[in-house]
């Protein structure tokens, strides 16, 4: 019954590598979204879906690559790995702003996926 | 444009006492304020949010914040530190209504509690 799940929950890999992670909610949310934590523990967005529609691009390298099925999954491509995409990658997911009931601007988190460049 | 300073990254409290995790933000518009805790090696979790309305907003787990527009500020309180609060805190300000959901987070303020 998890509401935002992600796979994989780590991942090793060696720099020039093309790796994915896999990101899908069950909550019927419209809007999903990734972020990346540094090793300091700062949060930023990288990227939001609404709908399958790219809504928000936080000037992230053209080497990631968000890819969105269906409104339920948020994938994220990245290519060409280098040693400063060593991250947690969370992915998140919340309601359409506005709609009657819905929690203003309440995001879910995933449980991240620690991505290690080698 | 909007912004999050949490001041002090490392909190340490004795068990049983308050705690205090201070949050300023800056917004050109009214904000919305959100409280995340982040236990170690799990995603984030909603602890309160303030929107609109009461300033004082209770959460979960016995955590409330107060709204201080004059102060910029949303300190999260617990009157009494609990072992299992040692966790990673973010502070967030989001768009008001009607914006998608874009937050921005503070750098996080470790809790630590100490017996």
């Amino acid at each position: 019954d998890t509401a935002v799940s992600q796979t994989p929950k780590y991942l090793v890999t060696q720099m020039g590598n093309d790796k994915s992670i896999k990101c899908e909610q069950n909550l019927g949310h419209d809007t999903m979204y990734w972020y990346k934590q540094d090793s300091k523990k700062f949060l930023k967005i990288m990227f939001s879906y609404n709908n399958k529609e790219l809504i928000i691009n936080e000037t992230v390298p053209n080497r990631f690559s968000p890819k969105s099925p269906d409104k339920a999954h948020l994938n994220l491509h990245i290519n060409s790995l280098e040693l400063g995409d060593s991250a947690v990658y969370f992915c998140a997911s919340s309601p359409l702003p506005g709609l009657a009931g819905s929690s203003y601007n309440e995001q879910f988190f995933g449980p991240g996926t620690r991505l290690t460049v080698l | 444009a909007q912004s999050v300073t949490q001041l002090g990254s490392h909190v340490s409290v004795s068990e049983g006492a308050l705690v205090l995790l201070r949050c300023n933000y800056s917004s050109s518009v009214p904000p919305y304020l959100f409280w995340y805790v982040q236990y170690p090696n799990q995603g984030l979790q909603l602890l309160l949010k303030y929107t609109t309305g009461a300033t004082l907003v209770k959460g979960i787990n016995g955590f409330e914040a107060e709204f201080k527009k004059s102060e910029t500020s949303f300190h999260l309180t617990k009157p009494s530190a609990h072992m299992s609060d040692a966790a990673e805190y973010f502070c967030a300000v989001g768009p008001p209504s009607g914006g998608y959901n874009k937050l921005i987070f503070g750098a996080g303020t470790r809790l630590a509690v100490h017996p």
